[in-house]
């Protein structure tokens, strides 16, 4: 299976700051990737697909890049209700489905 | 609007077989570009594919539980079933339904409020 590396675990940013989550993958899986958010006590969202493109109604302060091997998830101007945990998801049809093991962004 | 609700045994003993069902409204499940899965997530830890069908239903399957998995649907009751066999406590977890959208890049849209299992004697 193709593992997927999340880091760093934890963030702490304040609101307003710019934070970067890395997600790598230990084989090239293109473009195939996408981001969840998860609050606690629900089920995690979808916020980008195709590394890139926002899911419908997310807002563009959200946004990600990468492919390959590499891919990088960024919150610009962080708001109060991003404090969550963000999972990358390895999205290859043809091999398992994976999740990088999340990066809590919290509250400075 | 979309929505999926999981319904379920909340506990299990270790041995014995779990089946879950997902009711489904709010779109189709002869859509062909359109799915329904399972994601089951430990607590504290990532979420875990379990398996998706279709609605040619062709099926994939994590094979990391060596067979123990079957998915199956009921398109007339627009229902979707999972049964995972020889349930241990580490499989305790909240197990989520979900929309499974794309054929080549597969991303999960929507998700049910999920099932919380416990396997324990």
């Amino acid at each position: 299976d193709i593992q997927m590396t999340q880091s760093p675990s934890s963030v702490s940013a304040s609101v307003g700051d710019r934070v970067t989550i890395t997600c790598r993958a230990s084989q090239a899986i293109n473009s195939r990737l996408a981001w969840y958010q998860q609050k606690p006590g629900e089920a995690p969202k979808l916020l980008l697909y195709d590394a890139s493109t926002l899911q419908t109604g997310v807002p563009s302060r959200f946004s990600g890049s990468g492919s390959g091997t590499d891919f990088t998830l960024t919150i610009t101007s962080l708001q109060p209700e991003d404090f969550a945990t963000y999972f990358c998801q390895q999205a290859n049809a043809f091999r398992a489905l994976t999740f990088g093991g999340g990066t809590k962004v919290e509250i400075k | 609007q979309v929505t999926l609700k999981e319904s379920g045994p909340v506990l299990v003993k270790p041995t014995e077989t779990l089946t879950l069902t997902c009711t489904v409204s709010g779109f189709s499940l002869t859509n062909a570009r359109l799915g329904v899965g399972w994601i089951r997530q430990p607590p504290g830890r990532a979420p875990e594919w379990l398996a998706h069908i279709f609605s040619n239903d062709v099926k994939s399957y994590n094979t990391s539980l060596r067979g123990r998995l079957t998915i199956s649907k009921d398109t007339s009751k627009r229902q979707v079933v999972l049964t995972l066999t020889n349930m241990d406590p580490v499989d305790t977890a909240t197990y989520y339904c979900v929309r499974v959208r794309g054929l080549a890049t597969v991303m999960f849209d929507f998700w049910g409020q999920g099932a919380l299992v416990t396997v324990s004697s």
